[in-house]
């Protein structure tokens, strides 16, 4: 089945600090892979949309500047977390659909970040 | 508005059979999926329903009602394994995922 690839499981940094974590198709293409977050005991949110070879589109109060993703191949989206603040700590998800349209999506492990 | 609707939680025993009961209001439909989420990890895919009717996969079973924006998942033999946030998800007209907030199933012995 597909799979898909995230890394790290977990990070720790300091605040002011950025964190760059990875997600990967490992056995599919994927021109869009989709970026979630979620907080402790509350459901997951739709941060952006990574599309292969354009700009991320981001969902209403996702600040694009503090939360950079780069979507330079096929296999691989790249979100970075600039300046990291305590309040950004949550569980990260990547996903992606191995077909475009209503297939379903697989999701990544996860990252949790925790910003001390 | 796009809304979907599940209850916050559940509470089941072990053997028993519970039904999940999810209802949405899109902007048109492409779908819609059960996904099931295990705390601190990521969701897992568990079944999708476009055509009206029971779709079943072992001890899942989910049902699906265009007409009346209405979908349940239905697990049997239920175990301690299965204690875990259900998710409901429907594809809107433009293949957007638009997610409930997840049902918390608990298990009791």
């Amino acid at each position: 089945g597909a799979v898909v690839s995230q890394h790290p499981s977990w990070v720790i940094c300091k605040s002011g600090t950025s964190v760059k974590i990875e997600c990967r198709s490992l056995d599919f293409q994927a021109t869009t892979m989709f970026w979630y977050r979620q907080f402790p005991k509350q459901s997951l949110m739709l941060m952006a949309t990574s599309n292969e070879g354009s700009k991320a589109t981001y969902e209403q109060g996702v600040e694009k500047d503090k939360f950079l993703i780069n979507h330079a191949s096929l296999t691989l989206s790249t979100l970075t977390v600039t300046s990291a603040h305590p309040e950004d700590s949550s569980f990260y998800i990547c996903s992606a659909r191995a077909v475009e349209g209503s297939s379903p999506l697989h999701f990544g492990n996860g990252t949790r970040l925790t910003v001390t | 508005g796009q809304n979907i609707d599940q209850p916050t939680e559940m509470t089941a025993t072990e053997g028993a059979i519970v039904q999940i009961n999810c209802t949405y209001q899109t902007s048109g439909f492409n779908g819609l999926f059960w996904y099931q989420q295990h705390a601190g990890e990521a969701p897992t895919f568990l079944s999708y329903n476009v055509l009206d009717g029971l779709e079943e996969k072992g001890r899942f079973s989910s049902f699906l009602s265009r007409s009346k924006g209405y979908s349940y998942l239905l697990l049997k033999e239920l175990q301690m394994k299965d204690s875990a946030s259900y998710l409901c998800a429907v594809s809107d007209s433009n293949y957007q995922l638009i997610w409930g907030a997840g049902t918390k199933l608990i298990i009791k012995p």
